[in-house]
Formats: structure tokens, C-alpha cells, sequence
């Protein structure tokens, strides 16, 4: 039962164009959404996250876009680069102390120089 | 000064034996965490730690037994390993929303 859904396992851009890489829940008692980056032999880390109150977050090239109702997030990388080749995860969770990061299975980013 | 670690980063193994990974946070988290990911790359918690006190357990084998000794660490040992277990474990250290968990950098094991 995958709560987290991202549909299509990989996107190749050109560098300086823009990144839009796609996420689905089905949970409504989700309250965050988070994005982690990931290179190969390196655990995740941590990008950009945004409250299910909000619909957008910003932090200098990358913006995270929520629609609660569609129950569907996007993160957009502008401009993007190489060195943002990776594997892009996105993550939801509850609040409170019991609260789980749940994963979907990723997305690999290729970008061309 | 790494933040989560974890080691070894690669375990080689045979069917039946008994092995451990061991995780140390300097974050100052009280909340520890295993995540698997397996051949299909599905990031799946296993369990997670608060304080030294198990807090989630999800649908693992009994094979698998963490381990707190203290806030700052969390390891994790497999009993009569099977091939199946043959995947990528992460550690981690979190995190209230919105910030997340802090990652180790994963320890591969290949159970042949």
C-alpha cells in the first residue's frame, strides 16, 4: 500500500532549464511533505519541506508546490545543473511524537550539461 | 564530526549467520531510526527509537532486533540471515517536521 507515490522513475533535463519532478499521497492526515536528495553510496539528505497549511516553498533554485485538494506536490529545480544529478525522494509525515517519514520509491534526475 | 554514522558500510555474509550494524548520532536527537531500502529502492522503516524506548515496529521479522544502549545510539542485529535480507540499511536521527532526519550513509549488505 504505498501512500507516497512517484510515478515516473526517471527525468533528464538540460542544465539551465527547469525541473519539475512530481509526488502523490492518498494519506489526507499527512501535515508535512518533505523532499531528500540522494547520491549513489551516500544516505539521503534533507532539501525542502512545506507544511500541508501552505502551498509554496521557496529556497534559493528549488521550490516546493503543494495541492492539498489534487493531493499532489511538485519540486522545481531553476535553473537546474549537473550537480543536481541524483535520486529525488519524496516524503510525508503526520505530527506528534509517533510520527514515521514514509518514502516514495524516488526519482533519478539527469541533468545534461 | 559526522553527524549519523554507521558501520560497517559493506557486509558480505553467508546464510544463517548472525550479524550487527552499528549507528551513533552526535545531533543530540532523542529519536533514532532503521529504514530499509530495498532491490525495488522503497525507502521502509523498520523501527524507530525515542529516548531508548521503542517506539514504532513495523512489520519485521523477529531476525531483526535493535538495540539502544543510549539516546545517542541505535544498532541493529539480524539473526540466521536469508538471502531476502540482502538490501541497503539506513540509520537515522530526526527530526520534528519540519526538518526532517539526518541520514547515515547507509551499510550494504549482500547475504550470499
Amino acid at each position: 500500500d504505498q501512500q507516497v507515490k512517484q510515478n515516473s522513475p526517471s527525468l533528464s533535463v538540460q542544465e539551465g532549464r527547469i525541473s519539475i519532478l512530481n509526488c502523490d499521497y492518498t494519506n489526507s492526515m499527512f501535515d508535512y511533505f518533505l523532499w531528500y536528495k540522494k547520491y549513489p553510496a551516500e544516505g539521503p539528505t534533507f532539501l525542502i519541506s512545506i507544511s500541508s497549511i501552505k502551498d509554496k516553498n521557496e529556497d534559493g533554485r528549488f521550490t516546493v508546490f503543494l495541492n492539498k485538494s489534487a493531493k499532489h506536490l511538485s519540486l522545481h529545480i531553476v535553473p537546474s545543473q549537473p550537480g543536481d544529478s541524483a535520486v529525488y525522494f519524496c516524503a510525508a509525515s503526520g505530527t506528534g511524537a509517533n510520527s514515521k517519514l514514509t518514502f516514495g520509491k524516488g526519482i533519478t534526475l539527469s541533468v545534461r550539461p | 564530526d559526522t553527524a549519523v554514522s554507521q558501520t560497517p558500510k559493506y557486509l558480505v555474509t553467508q546464510m544463517g549467520n548472525d550479524k550487527s550494524i552499528k549507528c551513533e548520532q552526535n545531533l543530540g536527537h532523542d529519536t533514532m531510526y532503521w529504514y530499509k531500502q530495498d532491490s525495488k529502492k522503497f525507502l521502509k522503516i523498520m523501527f524507530s527509537y525515542n529516548n531508548k524506548e521503542l517506539i514504532i515496529n513495523e512489520t519485521v521479522p523477529n531476525r531483526f532486533s535493535p538495540k539502544s544502549p543510549d539516546k545517542a545510539h541505535l544498532n541493529l542485529h539480524i539473526n540466521s540471515l536469508e538471502l531476502g535480507d540482502s538490501a541497503v540499511y539506513f540509520c537515522a536521527s530526526g527530526g520534528t517536521a519540519p526538518y526532517g532526519y539526518t541520514f547515515g550513509s547507509g551499510t550494504r549488505l549482500t547475504v550470499v
